[in-house]
C-alpha cells in the first residue's frame, strides 16, 4: 500500500461546480497535512494546510479525518483558473521533516 | 514567493557527463531538499540537508551526491549522468518545525541523452 494515495483523475467539471478530492495516508503517526497545487510544468505551491478541526480559505475547504486516515479538499464555485493538479502532502517529524507526496489529482474545469 | 532560485532551469546533456544543479535560498531556512518528479511517482526525495555540511540520503539517492558549504546554497551533482536521471528536479526549503510546509523552487528540467 502506498503511503499516500490519491485518485489521479482527471476530474472534468463545469465552471461553477463543486468538486471534492480525497487522499488517504497509511502512517497513523503522520503529523501535518497540506494541499499543494501544481500547474503544468511548474513547481508545487502551497494551497492550504489542513487542520484537525477543518479549515476554509475562500472557496476551498480542507478536512482531516484521523480515525479513517484521510484528508479532503472541497472546491466550491470552480473557476477555469482552478485547473491544475492537486497534491496531497503528509509529514512526519523525526530529525528532519519527512514529507510524503501523493501523485496528485488532476482537475480540469470546463467552460 | 519564497526566495528560492534554481539553476539552470533547463539542461540537456549526454550520458556519462557530470552535471551539477544549484539551489540558492534567501530565507535562511535550515533545511534544504532535492526532489525529482517523474510521471506516476510523484515527488521523491533524493537528498536533504539540515545545516552547513550536514546532509543525508533520501529514498532515491543512488547516483547523486550533494554539498552544502553555505546556508544559502545546496548543490546536487550527478557524477556520471544516465538516461534514467532524466527528470524534473525541484529544490525545497523548510523550517525545523514539521507543522510548517516546504516551499519549492521553479525546478530544473534535465534531459540525459
Amino acid at each position: 500500500r502506498k503511503e499516500v494515495e490519491q485518485d489521479p483523475g482527471p476530474f472534468n467539471v463545469p465552471e461553477g461546480a463543486t468538486v471534492a478530492f480525497n487522499c488517504t495516508y497509511s502512517n497513523s503517526a503522520s503529523q501535518s497535512f497540506f494541499w499543494y497545487r501544481q500547474d503544468c510544468r511548474k513547481e508545487p505551491k502551497l494551497l492550504m494546510s489542513v487542520y484537525s478541526s477543518g479549515n476554509e480559505d475562500g472557496r476551498f475547504t480542507a478536512q482531516l479525518n484521523r480515525a479513517s486516515q484521510y484528508i479532503s479538499l472541497l472546491i466550491r464555485d470552480s473557476k477555469l483558473s482552478d485547473s491544475a493538479t492537486y497534491l496531497c502532502v503528509v509529514t512526519l517529524s523525526g530529525g528532519y521533516q519527512k514529507v510524503t507526496f501523493g501523485t496528485g489529482t488532476k482537475l480540469q474545469v470546463i467552460p | 514567493d519564497a526566495g528560492i532560485t534554481q539553476s539552470p532551469r533547463h539542461k540537456v546533456t549526454e550520458t556519462g557527463t557530470p552535471v551539477t544543479l544549484r539551489c540558492h535560498q534567501t530565507e535562511n531556512h535550515r533545511y534544504m531538499y532535492w526532489y525529482r518528479q517523474d510521471p506516476g511517482h510523484g515527488l521523491r526525495l533524493i537528498h536533504y540537508s539540515y545545516g552547513v555540511k550536514d546532509t543525508d540520503k533520501g529514498e532515491v539517492s543512488d547516483g547523486y551526491s550533494v554539498s552544502r558549504s553555505k546556508t544559502e546554497d545546496f548543490l546536487l551533482t550527478l557524477e556520471s549522468a544516465t538516461s534514467s536521471q532524466t527528470s524534473v528536479y525541484f529544490c525545497a526549503i523548510g523550517r525545523t518545525d514539521s507543522n510548517q510546509p516546504q516551499h519549492f523552487g521553479d525546478g530544473t528540467r534535465l534531459s540525459i541523452l
